[in-house]
């Protein structure tokens, strides 16, 4: 079993509505969970964190924790041609000393497509 | 303007040769990271550093090396033994050790 899943997708979905895009982990200790957006050809960029089981918003996107499901969403509503890229799921991971450090692990990440 | 980069963008590499790859943060992060990215897979973590003159291994860090000689600088060198160097190399730093990670705009690293 990965220890972060996505569907790979691609997730195809009109211009307008709301993209759903789903992540599961394996360990019950994780903490922090985050949503990283990929365009083709460039590196990652930060989305959204969350911590807390429950919704967190910013601006069209929703980040949703169930820590007893270890499942992590991601919501985009009103999807634009420009929120099309691949979307990765991180959950963090303490090591090095007393774990202070965060390591992320990644899912392999779901490609949105947002259908003009 | 602050932020995190990586140079060169593209960087060839030739048989039994060690390539360096530059990660640069003015950011005043305390820690560094280094992923590697293939087709189809998740980044995976290659090398971390927490603070300046230490850093640790990673997943994947066998043919890898790096340094951390200052705190604004965390070069990773792909080195001879490193045998399927070809992928995309991210760099990210945080503010603190378990901090939010931010990601420079990589390197992709290819094999002549």
């Amino acid at each position: 079993q990965k220890e972060v899943e996505q569907n790979s997708g691609p997730l195809s979905v009109p211009e307008g509505a709301i993209a759903s895009l789903n992540c599961t982990y394996s360990d019950r200790g994780s903490q922090s969970f985050f949503w990283y957006r990929q365009y083709s050809g460039k590196s990652p960029e930060l989305i959204m964190f969350i911590y807390s089981n429950g919704d967190k918003e910013d601006g069209r996107f929703t980040a949703q924790l169930n820590k007893a499901s270890q499942y992590v969403s991601l919501l985009i509503r009103d999807s634009q041609p420009s929120d099309s890229a691949t979307y990765l799921c991180a959950v963090s991971k303490g090591v090095g000393y007393g774990g202070a450090t965060n390591k992320l692990i990644f899912g392999t990440g779901t490609l949105l497509a947002v259908q003009p | 303007d602050g932020g995190i980069t990586q140079s060169p963008k593209y960087l060839f590499r030739k048989e039994g040769q060690n390539v360096t790859l530059s990660c640069e943060q003015n950011l005043n992060h305390d820690a560094m990271y280094w992923y590697r990215q293939d087709p189809g897979q998740g980044l995976r973590l290659i090398y971390y550093s927490q603070i300046v003159n230490d850093f640790q291994k990673g997943d994947i860090a066998e043919g890898y090396s790096v340094s951390r000689e200052k705190k604004e600088s965390f070069p990773l060198t792909v080195t001879s033994a490193q045998k399927n160097p070809t992928a995309f190399y991210l760099c990210a730093s945080s503010r603190g050790a378990g901090g939010t990670q931010y990601f420079g705009p990589g390197t992709r690293l290819l094999v002549l």
